[in-house]
């Protein structure tokens, strides 16, 4: 099952355009959103991350989004630089059973090209 | 701080050996985490330590699958025995506490390769 999807396996934009990278849920227990940037033969690092209490959050060039009623969120990166190239990954977490768990995406790979 | 310290950073081993993933967290952390990174399934929690305790292990495939914390500095991954489906990059996180929407951070990963 699931829970997490990240439909487009990988997106390619110019430099100074803006990058979207979504995210769909299933979970509606899910109530905070982190995203994570990977590069190659490195591990992920936290990137930015939103409450479901709320539907925006910015930072610098990077905005999530969060819709909870449609179960969506995403990743605005503007304007896109060459560095921005790596994967991201979407990652939910919510209380299970007095345990909480941290639910990955199968990421996106981002290329930004000069 | 070096941040968290994984090793071996690739192995390959044959079917049925036993292997062992070290992972050094970051000073200070209370919360470990081990995954998992295969092109079918993504990135998937196995275990997560919070004071070297334990609590919850039920993303462990199978019983050959285990892994341990014996101090706030150290931890294990252990495969015994071994299989190709195993093969995978094992990655080892820590975060400076229990909640999960702490961020974490992540080791560069051990490549396992069992041929």
């Amino acid at each position: 099952d699931q829970q997490v999807k990240q439909n487009s396996p990988s997106l390619s934009v110019q430099e100074g355009r803006i990058s979207i990278l979504n995210c769909d849920y299933t979970n509606s227990m899910f109530d905070y959103f982190l995203w994570y940037k990977k590069y190659p033969a490195e591990g992920p690092t936290f990137l930015i991350s939103i409450s479901s209490i709320k539907d925006k959050n910015e930072d610098g060039r990077f905005t999530v989004f969060l819709n909870k009623s449609a179960k969506h969120l995403s990743l605005h990166i503007v304007p896109s630089q060459p560095g921005d190239s790596a994967v991201y990954f979407c990652a939910p977490t919510h209380n299970q059973g007095g345990s909480e768990k941290l639910v990955f995406g199968k990421g996106t790979k981002l290329t930004v090209n000069p | 701080d070096a941040g968290v310290i994984q090793s071996p950073r690739h192995e390959v081993t044959e079917m049925g050996q036993e292997v062992t993933l070290r992972c050094k967290p970051i000073s200070g952390h209370n919360s470990l985490f081990w995954y998992r990174q295969t092109m079918m399934r993504g990135l998937e929690l196995l275990i997560y330590f919070n004071n070297n305790v334990p609590i919850d292990d039920s993303g462990m495939p199978e019983d050959r699958f285990s892994a341990k914390m014996p101090n706030a500095s150290f931890s294990t991954l252990k495969i015994q025995p071994s299989e190709p489906r195993d093969s995978a990059v094992y990655f080892c996180a820590s975060s400076p506490t229990g909640d999960l929407a702490d961020t974490q951070y992540f080791g560069p990963g051990t490549r396992l390769t069992v041929l």
